[in-house]
């Protein structure tokens, strides 16, 4: 059973750079297949898709957030990133990391979330 | 891109059925069968319900069907029960490795 969790400050200030961990377990990041992506969703509103990495190194960006964003991953501790810079208060949101299979595009497997408040 | 266009609400009585549209365009819903759809209950992370239009995931009951037809994809849930109550989200690939959401639709069950 594939399993995420995310990690990281649950505040940040403005003009500072959000960072987030997904830890894997039951399943390799390493491995070709699946996206390993970050969703997002401010309080009360929808989801949006931030981007993904596969086969370890390439990575495709939302375009609206593609200058701000940085995914990278760490094979050997079975974990990829989420970086954001530049950040303000429209980016307080529920942070999801998740599991893409590349053959459907369906997000079989997320995490449980972790909000981040962008405040001073 | 643009987000797909849900309507905001939904709702049919226990035992009825129901559908969500989602509208995208000629490049994304219209051109691709990547159309996935998700559940959420409050507080909850997203649930794959529905892939490549119209395959159910694994576990999901099959009360639970998707269609397309041109660039809109729907969510039908028929036999509606208490539990179904939730928000539901769309997807769809957009070419260029992109994905994009739907706003929403919150579902209320009668």
């Amino acid at each position: 059973q594939v399993q995420l969790q995310e990690s990281g400050p649950g505040l940040v200030k403005p003009s500072e750079t959000l960072s987030l961990t997904c830890t894997v377990s039951g399943g390799s990041v390493s491995g070709g297949g699946y996206y390993w992506s970050w969703i997002r969703q401010p309080p009360g509103k929808g989801l949006e898709w931030i981007g993904y990495i596969y086969y370890s190194a390439n990575t495709n960006y939302n375009p609206s957030l593609k200058s701000r964003v940085t995914i990278s991953v760490d094979t050997s501790k079975n974990q990829f990133s989420l970086k954001l810079n530049s950040v303000t208060a429209a980016d307080t949101a529920v942070y999801y990391c998740a599991r893409a299979a590349a053959s459907t595009v369906g997000l079989d497997y997320w995490g449980r979330g972790t909000l981040v408040t962008v405040s001073s | 891109q643009s987000a797909l266009t849900q309507p905001p609400s939904a709702s049919g009585s226990l035992g009825q059925s129901v559908t969500i549209s989602c509208t995208g365009t000629s490049s994304d819903v219209g051109f691709y069968n990547y159309v996935s759809w998700y559940q959420q209950h409050p507080g909850k992370a997203p649930k794959l319900m529905i892939y490549e239009v119209s395959k159910r995931s694994s576990g999901v009951p099959d009360r639970f069907s998707g269609s397309k037809s041109g660039n809109t994809a729907s969510l039908i849930v028929s036999g509606l029960q208490a539990e179904d109550e939730a928000d539901y989200y769309c997807s769809s690939y957009a070419g260029s490795n992109n994905l994009v959401f739907g706003g929403g639709t919150k579902l209320t069950v009668l």
